[in-house]
C-alpha cells in the first residue's frame, strides 16, 4: 500500500544546530507540504511544493528550508534550531492539479529543540 | 482571506448520543471542505469531503457532515458516538491562492470527549 513516512518521530536538538527532518511517499503525488501542529494554532504551513525543483513559501517559513530532488522526497531543514521551533511537525501529500483531492498524512515528528 | 472556525475547544458527549462538531468557513469561489480526524501521537487521518452535490456527505467510521451554503458552515455529525471516537478533530478548506497554490486551511481543532 501506499503510505507517508516521517523520520525521526521524536528528536531533541541544541539551539543552533541544523537539523533535518525526512518525508517520505510512496503515492506518487506531485504536491507535498510540510506543517508544523502547535496548541492553539492548528496546523500551520511552513513549506510547500508543487513537484521536482519546485518549492514555495508558507505562512510561518522563517527559519525553514526544503529541496525537491525527487518527487518521494520532501526533506524539511531547520537552519539553526530554535527554542520557538519546538514543536509536532507534520508532512503531507496530495495529487497535484486537482482542488478536490484530500492530503494524505504522515505520523509526525515530535522536536524539541533545547 | 480563506479561513476556517472552530468555535469550541472541546466537546463532551455521552456515549450513545448524538454529537456535532461545528465548522464554519470563508472562501472565494467554491468552497472544498475536508474533515481530518487525529488520535494521539498520530497523524491526521481524512474523513469525508464536499466537492459538489449532495449537502450531506458520508464518510468513514460513520461520521456525516451537512454542507449549508447560506451559513457557511460544514458541521460534523454522528447519530451515536462511541468512546473511541475520542479525539481532535479538524476542519479545512481548500482554496486557491492568488498564485494559483491549491492551499489547504486549518481550523484550530476541536476535541472530542466521549465518556462511557
Amino acid at each position: 500500500d501506499a503510505e507517508i513516512t516521517q523520520s525521526p518521530r521524536h528528536k531533541i536538538t541544541e539551539t543552533g544546530r541544523q537539523v533535518t527532518l525526512a518525508c517520505h511517499q510512496t503515492w506518487n503525488h506531485n504536491n507535498m507540504f510540510w506543517y508544523r501542529q502547535d496548541l492553539g494554532h492548528g496546523l500551520r504551513l511552513i513549506h510547500y511544493s508543487y513537484g521536482v525543483q519546485d518549492t514555495n513559501k508558507g505562512e510561518v517559513s522563517d527559519g525553514y528550508s526544503v529541496s525537491r530532488s525527487n518527487t518521494e522526497d520532501l526533506p524539511l531543514t531547520l537552519e539553526s534550531a530554535a527554542s520557538s521551533q519546538t514543536s509536532v511537525y507534520f508532512c503531507a501529500s496530495s495529487e497535484g492539479g486537482r482542488m478536490n483531492t484530500e492530503a494524505f498524512f504522515g505520523q509526525g515528528t515530535r522536536l524539541t529543540v533545547v | 482571506a480563506q479561513s476556517v472556525a472552530q468555535p469550541e475547544d472541546q466537546v463532551n458527549v455521552a456515549e450513545g448520543n448524538p454529537l456535532t462538531v461545528k465548522c464554519t468557513y470563508s472562501v472565494s469561489g467554491n468552497p472544498y471542505l475536508f474533515w481530518y480526524v487525529q488520535y494521539p501521537n498520530r497523524g491526521l487521518q481524512f474523513l469525508l469531503k464536499y466537492i459538489t452535490g449532495d449537502n450531506l456527505v458520508k464518510g468513514s467510521y460513520g461520521f456525516e457532515a451537512e454542507f449549508n451554503k447560506s451559513q457557511t458552515s460544514f458541521h460534523l455529525k454522528k447519530p451515536s458516538a462511541l468512546v473511541s471516537d475520542s479525539a481532535l478533530y479538524f476542519c479545512a478548506v481548500r482554496a486557491r491562492a492568488n498564485t494559483g497554490f491549491q492551499k489547504l486551511v486549518f481550523g484550530t481543532g476541536t476535541r472530542l470527549l466521549v465518556s462511557p
